[in-house]
């Protein structure tokens, strides 16, 4: 059982439009990370959000943390071909700081 | 500032033989994972260090997995014997305390034929 459910699990889109990545969970978490990899490598962190509701924003990406800090999301603006990867999300609980990930959305940004 | 390092990137072997998959973490870093990744998948932990101690190895499969940390820093996670099912990424990770973001090397691709 995931602990961090990501929606949706995939997401083809024509560039210039916009997307949304979902991370859900029951739990709680201290703070919650974002990342992106692409073929072959590793995750690459995106950012970290640890207050309840906080929103951060990274150039044309949006990152929101749910006021209960158990969801966030990641909002692409005008995506651009070179966002295309999987997108990760994971969650830092506080009782055992244990580091656990969603399955990943894979996005494709079409030229 | 280097990064997380791995080696080898790359590992082919055939199943029932031995391999071992080394990490040097970021400079300071205190906390260090190890990950498993398979295709088109989120990362699931196998085994996290804090010092040289290992503090979640819950989820490594002991009969055949092992891992160590000796000194504190660098790290080593082998399979013995390897099955086809262990292909995937092998993923190291460190972080200044458990509480801090984690950072990545560029995986191990472990293949099993």
């Amino acid at each position: 059982t995931q602990l961090l459910e990501q929606s949706p699990q995939f997401l083809s889109i024509q560039e210039g439009e916009n997307l949304t990545v979902y991370c859900n969970s029951s739990s709680v978490f201290s703070s919650l990370q974002w990342y992106r990899q692409e073929p072959g490598e590793g995750p690459v962190l995106l950012v970290t959000v640890v207050t309840g509701g906080e929103v951060k924003k990274l150039k044309r990406l949006t990152f929101q943390f749910g006021d209960a800090r158990k969801d966030s999301s990641l909002h692409i603006t005008a995506a651009q071909p070179g966002d295309t990867g999987l997108y990760l999300c994971a969650g830092l609980r506080s009782n055992d700081y244990k580091l656990s990930f969603g399955a990943g959305t894979t996005v494709t940004v079409r030229a | 500032e280097a990064g997380v390092v791995q080696s080898p990137r790359y590992k082919i072997i055939e199943k029932k033989q031995p391999v071992a998959f080394w990490c040097n973490p970021i400079s300071g870093h205190n906390t260090l994972y190890w990950y498993l990744q398979n295709l088109g998948q989120g990362p699931e932990l196998l085994i996290r260090y804090e010092n040289e101690e290992a503090v979640d190895d819950s989820q490594l499969p002991k009969d055949r997995f092992s891992a160590e940390r000796l000194k504190g820093v660098d790290s080593t996670l082998k399979i013995q014997p390897a099955e086809l099912g262990d292909s995937a990424v092998y993923l190291c990770a460190s972080s200044q305390t458990p509480y801090t973001e984690a950072f990545f090397g560029q995986g191990t691709r472990l293949t099993v034929v």
